[in-house]
């Protein structure tokens, strides 16, 4: 597609729920980058892929967030029981290649835990 | 610990003025620099971009300017427009070797 396209723009979920979040993005960019924004806050980097493998999953909060890529097109990022410390805007971007150059990022997903 | 930080939150400027932000770094392997600008409800969009090179990048109404020596690095808009309204967020990376670090981003307010 034009640009990165993340769904749902919205979910709201139950305390104790788990929840996908959906990346696709643009096409033939190797590289993806899953960041969270909370409130008043910067974009916070969650985990990178290039291609289908992790390269580099350091900024992932605990061992409830997952994100998978496996056919290195659309990424999914899952969290499991999921805790209202976890409402946020989850970012997703997309690049040709490693590195900043080329970063486009889609409109997001707000994530509400209720 | 926060390797860039923007440390003005909001900044207010009226049209036609010039909008100074304003950005530092901690992490001296950073070596590109980036600000983006954010429109609510949407993604950031690169805006304007500096190697650690240069000290200096023009861009129309945009110049960003680096000191490496203070690691600082500031972003000028002029003339500003009502449509700037945004949040703008620093960013800086490392070759390459890390995904990009943003700072906390500075609400600017254009009045007319």
């Amino acid at each position: 597609g034009a640009g990165v396209s993340q769904t749902p723009s919205n979910k709201v979920t139950e305390k104790g729920k788990y929840v996908e979040l959906r990346c696709d993005p643009i096409s033939g960019h190797t590289a993806l980058y899953w960041y969270r924004q909370s409130l008043g806050q910067g974009p916070e980097f969650l985990i990178y892929f290039q291609g289908t493998g992790a390269a580099d999953d350091s900024g992932l909060p605990n061992d409830r967030f997952f994100a998978v890529r496996p056919e290195g097109s659309v990424s999914t990022l899952k969290i499991q029981r999921t805790e209202r410390g976890d409402s946020a805007v989850y970012l997703c971007a997309s690049s040709p290649g490693g590195g900043a150059v080329g970063y486009t990022f889609g409109s997001g997903t707000r994530l509400t835990v209720v | 610990d926060q390797q860039v930080k923007q440390n003005s939150p909001s900044l207010s400027v009226q049209e036609g003025r010039i909008s100074i932000l304003n950005c530092d770094y901690t992490n001296s392997m950073f070596d590109y620099f980036l600000w983006y600008k954010k429109y609510p409800a949407e993604g950031p969009t690169f805006l304007i971009s500096i190697s650690s090179i240069k000290d200096k990048n023009e861009d129309g109404r945009f110049t960003v300017f680096l000191n490496k020596s203070a690691k600082h690095l500031s972003l000028h808009i002029v003339p500003s427009q009502p449509g700037d309204s945004a949040v703008y967020f620093c960013a800086a990376d490392n070759s390459g070797n890390t995904p990009l670090v943003f700072g906390k981003g500075t609400r600017l307010s254009v009045i007319a």
